[in-house]
């Protein structure tokens, strides 16, 4: 099975929201509420930010959300802060004990 | 806290065998599954496998079927990755990861990661 898709960079200023997109298919995003999302700062490791296409981890700020729409999720964090700058993973049940990932989008606060 | 350390990296040979290892605590170990998931330098994350609390069942993703087995030892709270017949591709930082609240969904807590260098 193929990855998901990620824009590979998404930016904005310091205090505006911005959304990154992953789309996948019937079989995968589209099929099962099942979408995750992470984040990975320079050199250190991947860390759950959304899971379950919406529901956050009480030690993630709220100023980070999730939805679906169709074949389509996306992650929108609102209220930007430099600390936020970092590479973005989305992942997904794909049926049959399988987990994809899509190919990570580098968000940079300008 | 959760705590994920992972060991047995290194630099091996085409079509050699290596061990990973990874030593869970802050959890109940025994009662999770839980999976690697390797980064190949510079790229993305792939899943590689998951393995049930009881060992009752393991899943491999596609690129590792039938090389990779992923194993635990409960009483020792360690989750293991025998890697054989190891292929260049396969290089990558390793990352041992608790599962997520959904049985094998999605990933909660993760390791720093082993780099696994695979080349003659």
């Amino acid at each position: 099975q193929s990855a998901l898709t990620q824009p590979p960079s998404a930016s904005g200023s310091p205090g505006q929201s911005v959304t990154i997109t992953c789309t996948g298919t019937s079989s995968d995003v589209g099929g099962y509420d099942y979408v995750s999302w992470y984040q990975q700062h320079p050199g250190k490791a991947p860390k759950l930010m959304i899971y379950q296409v919406s529901k956050r981890p009480s030690r993630v700020p709220d100023r980070f959300s999730g939805s679906k729409s169709g074949n389509t999720a996306s992650l929108t964090v609102s209220g930007l802060q430099a600390e936020d700058e970092a590479d973005y993973y989305c992942s997904s049940y794909a049926g049959s004990h399988n987990l994809l990932f899509g190919g990570g989008t580098k968000l940079t606060v300008l | 806290q959760v705590q994920l350390v992972e060991s047995g990296g290194g630099v091996v040979q085409p079509g050699r065998s290596l061990r990973l290892s990874c030593e869970a605590s802050g959890f109940a170990f025994w009662i999770q599954a839980m999976h690697w998931v390797r980064q190949a330098p510079g790229k993305g994350l792939e899943w590689v496998a998951v393995i049930w609390y009881d060992e009752s069942n393991e899943y491999y993703g596609d690129s590792v079927k039938g090389r990779f087995t992923i194993s635990r030892d409960n009483s020792k709270n360690t989750l293991y990755l025998q890697m054989n017949s190891l292929r260049v591709e396969d290089t990558a930082i390793y990352y041992c990861v608790k599962d997520g609240v959904n049985g094998g969904k999605d990933f909660d807590y993760w390791g720093q990661g082993t780099l696994v260098t695979v080349s003659s």
